[in-house]
């Protein structure tokens, strides 16, 4: 059964760290994306990558989020340097990238941060 | 994407059908209607999709309005682990691969 992965599940860090979080999408899955969930906004869209090339990073604060994809295994989204306004659930999600809408996102159980 | 416009919140008995409202009165002719759940701690899953004729499969169906400005996602007999938020969710046809905006959902109680 695949699964999106994601590593760390928890991360608790100080204010100033550096934090970075990493997703393995489906294999064969040309898209990935990278939300954020807190509970004042719900679900947002950070960035999203297809075929490892960024398409939409408007979502990040450009200042100190970074998303790369390294290779088609490894997506990562890094915080430097980290503030308690950071601390939510981080989820990745990975699709075929079909045209028109039916393409289905398939999420990881996401990496829950928490800057002190 | 189009706006839609869900119940905050909905309460059912265990065992018994769901209907889960969504309105999109601003829907276009491309845009289809998808549906995701997120469970409690959980990454959100897929559940349906559908364009313009009702859709069945083994997690839930989906009747969609003549005129397509409003949908319902039905749980045929839910349990407590259905107990989630339920997200209606509108995809342009156009595109592909484009994020979901997830908007607020439902959250659905499952009691006993």
């Amino acid at each position: 059964d695949a699964r999106v992965t994601q590593t760390p599940r928890h991360k608790v860090t100080e204010m100033g760290q550096e934090v970075t979080m990493r997703c393995q999408p489906i294999l064969g899955h040309n898209t990935v994306f990278w939300y954020r969930q807190t509970m004042m906004q719900g679900l947002e869209l950070l960035a999203y990558f297809r075929n490892r090339a960024p398409l939409d990073d408007s979502g990040m604060p450009k200042d100190r989020f970074s998303a790369e994809m390294p290779d088609a295994t490894l997506a990562t989204l890094k915080i430097q340097p980290s503030e308690p306004r950071d601390s939510a659930v981080y989820f990745c999600a990975s699709a075929i990238g079909l045209a028109g809408g039916t393409d289905t996102q398939y999420f990881g159980p996401g990496t829950r941060l928490t800057v002190l | 994407d189009a706006k839609t416009t869900q119940p905050n919140s909905m309460e059912s008995n265990e065992e018994e059908p769901v209907h889960l409202p969504c309105n999109h009165s601003t829907i276009s002719g491309t845009d289809y209607i998808h549906w995701y759940r997120q469970l409690p701690s959980q990454g959100p899953e897929y559940v349906i999709h559908g364009l313009t004729s009702n859709v069945n499969n083994r997690m839930a169906s989906l009747a969609i309005a003549e005129d397509r400005k409003s949908s319902t996602l039905i749980l045929h007999r839910a349990t407590l682990r259905d107990a989630a938020v339920y997200y209606c969710i509108l995809r342009d046809g156009r595109n592909s691969g484009y994020a979901l905006n997830f908007g607020k959902g439902t959250s659905l109680l499952v009691t006993p």
